[in-house]
């Protein structure tokens, strides 16, 4: 079982719509978690991080953090097509980071 | 304020050979990170500096990787020998490291893309 698990996608929306993506993680004793956005490329561009259960926005981002279920999950509301990219979930192991291999997500016009 | 660079960006060397990888932290961040992806796998952590010292190099392939961090600025990444499964893209991140009621954040560089014939 891998540590930092998503789905690989891609995940299509259409442009307006929310785009919802998921993670989960097998290590109970992680204790934050960090979505980076990765276009083509390009280097991993942190989005934002989330330690406590329940939700955190910033803009039209929202992550979602439920421990018990071990699960992660970052919400893009009014998604564009510049949101098009590949989305990384990762958990801090002590400090090194523990990444998915992330979802690609396609916004269409 | 200059983001994490590193250098070179691409490299195509042939097996057998040696590679050096070099990365600049963002001024001031005393955390250094290496991670590498292979072809179609999660970014991996390969080892971890504070300042000029290894704080875990847990993640390092085996001994034909030798890190370096002289003097807690720049860092190096040697592969010697070079071996096919060491082609991926090499990624630098640095951080400040914690701060009392703040995450670290890691910020990473552009990556070095190796390709092993």
């Amino acid at each position: 079982q891998k540590e930092v698990e998503q789905n690989s996608g891609p995940l299509s929306v259409p442009e307006g719509a929310i785009a919802s993506l998921n993670c989960t993680y097998s290590d109970r004793g992680s204790q934050s978690f960090f979505w980076y956005r990765q276009y083509s490329g390009k280097s991993p561009e942190l989005i934002m991080f989330i330690y406590s259960n329940g939700d955190k926005e910033d803009g039209r981002f929202t992550a979602q953090l439920n421990k018990a279920s071990q699960y992660v999950s970052l919400l893009i509301r009014d998604s564009q097509p510049s949101d098009s990219a590949t989305y990384l979930c990762a958990a801090r192991g002590y400090n090194k980071l523990i990444f998915g291999a992330g979802t690609r997500l396609a916004v269409h016009p | 304020e200059a983001g994490v660079t590193q250098f070179p960006s691409h490299s195509v060397i042939e097996k057998g050979q040696t590679v050096t990888l070099r990365c600049d932290p963002i001024s001031g961040h005393d955390n250094l990170y290496w991670y590498r992806r292979v072809m179609g796998k999660e970014i991996k952590f390969l080892l971890h500096f504070v300042k000029e010292s290894k704080q875990d190099e847990s993640g390092m392939p085996n001994n034909r990787f030798l890190a370096e961090r002289t003097g807690g600025t720049y860092s190096t990444l040697k592969v010697q020998p070079a071996e096919l499964e060491d082609s991926g893209v090499y990624f630098c991140a640095s951080s400040q490291g914690y701060r009392q009621g703040r995450e670290e954040t890691q910020y990473f560089g552009p990556g070095t893309r190796l390709l092993v014939l």
